[in-house]
C-alpha cells in the first residue's frame, strides 16, 4: 500500500466551485506539504505544516487554504476555483528536525482542471 | 522569480552512456541540494542530495557535483539505463526555509 495517498486523483470542476483535495499518510511523519506543478515552473510550495497545530504559508498560498485534521491528514481547499489553478497537485511528508534537509516523500498527485 | 533553473527541458542519451543533467541557482544562501526523479502518473521520489560543505556525493550510478562559486550543480548517471527515463527535478533549500524546485529535465535513455 502507498505511504502517501491523495484523493481524488483527477478532478474537473467549474470556476467558482469550492474544491477539497485530501492527503493521508501512513509514514508517521510530522511534517506535511502541498505543492502544485505547472509546466515550465516545477513544483511550488503552497502550504506546509510541521505538526497538527502548525500551519504555514508557502510560496504561493493566495486562493488556497489548508486543514491539518490529524497527524496523518492534510487537506487543501480552493475556496473559489479559477482556471489558473488548473495544475497537478502533490502532497508530501517528511520527518521532523531541520526540515529542509529531510527527504520529502510525495503522493501520486491530483490532476485538477478548472473550466 | 525562479531561484533554481534547469535550462534543458529534455535530454536524450544512448543506453550505457553518461547522462549529465544540469541545474543553476541564484540564491547564495542555499546550502542543501537534492535531485528527485519523477515517472508519469507518480509523485517525485528522492534520488540523491548534497550539502554545501561537499563538492561531490556518489550513490551507485548517480553522482551529484556542486560548484558553489558558479552556483551550479549537476547529476551524472553512469551508465544510463532505459529505466532511468524520467523527469528529473533539481531542488535547493536553506536551513529552516522552504525548498525551491527547478522546472525539470526530461531524460530519455534509448536502448
Amino acid at each position: 500500500d502507498a505511504d502517501v495517498t491523495q484523493t481524488p486523483r483527477n478532478r474537473i470542476t467549474k470556476t467558482g466551485k469550492r474544491i477539497m483535495l485530501e492527503c493521508s499518510q501512513t509514514k508517521g511523519h510530522d511534517r506535511m506539504y502541498w505543492y502544485r506543478q505547472d509546466p515550465g515552473l516545477g513544483l511550488r510550495l503552497i502550504y506546509y505544516s510541521f505538526d497538527v497545530k502548525d500551519i504555514n504559508k508557502g510560496e504561493i498560498s493566495d486562493g488556497y487554504s489548508v486543514s491539518r485534521q490529524a497527524q496523518a491528514k492534510f487537506s487543501l481547499s480552493l475556496e473559489s476555483a479559477i482556471p489558473n489553478q488548473t495544475a497537478l497537485y502533490f502532497c508530501a511528508t517528511s520527518v521532523g528536525g531541520s526540515w529542509s534537509y529531510n527527504e520529502q516523500f510525495f503522493g501520486p498527485g491530483t490532476r485538477l482542471t478548472v473550466l | 522569480d525562479q531561484q533554481v533553473k534547469q535550462n534543458s527541458p529534455s535530454l536524450s542519451v544512448q543506453e550505457g552512456r553518461i547522462s549529465i543533467l544540469n541545474c543553476d541557482y541564484t540564491n547564495s544562501m542555499f546550502d542543501y541540494f537534492l535531485w528527485y526523479k519523477k515517472y508519469p502518473a507518480e509523485g517525485p521520489t528522492f534520488l540523491i542530495s548534497i550539502s554545501s560543505i561537499k563538492d561531490k556525493n556518489e550513490d551507485g550510478r548517480f553522482t551529484v557535483f556542486l560548484n558553489k562559486s558558479a552556483k551550479h550543480l549537476s547529476l551524472h548517471i553512469v551508465p544510463s539505463q532505459p529505466g532511468d527515463s524520467a523527469v528529473y527535478f533539481c531542488a535547493a533549500s536553506r536551513k529552516f526555509n522552504d525548498m525551491r524546485f527547478g522546472a525539470g529535465t526530461r531524460l530519455t535513455v534509448k536502448p
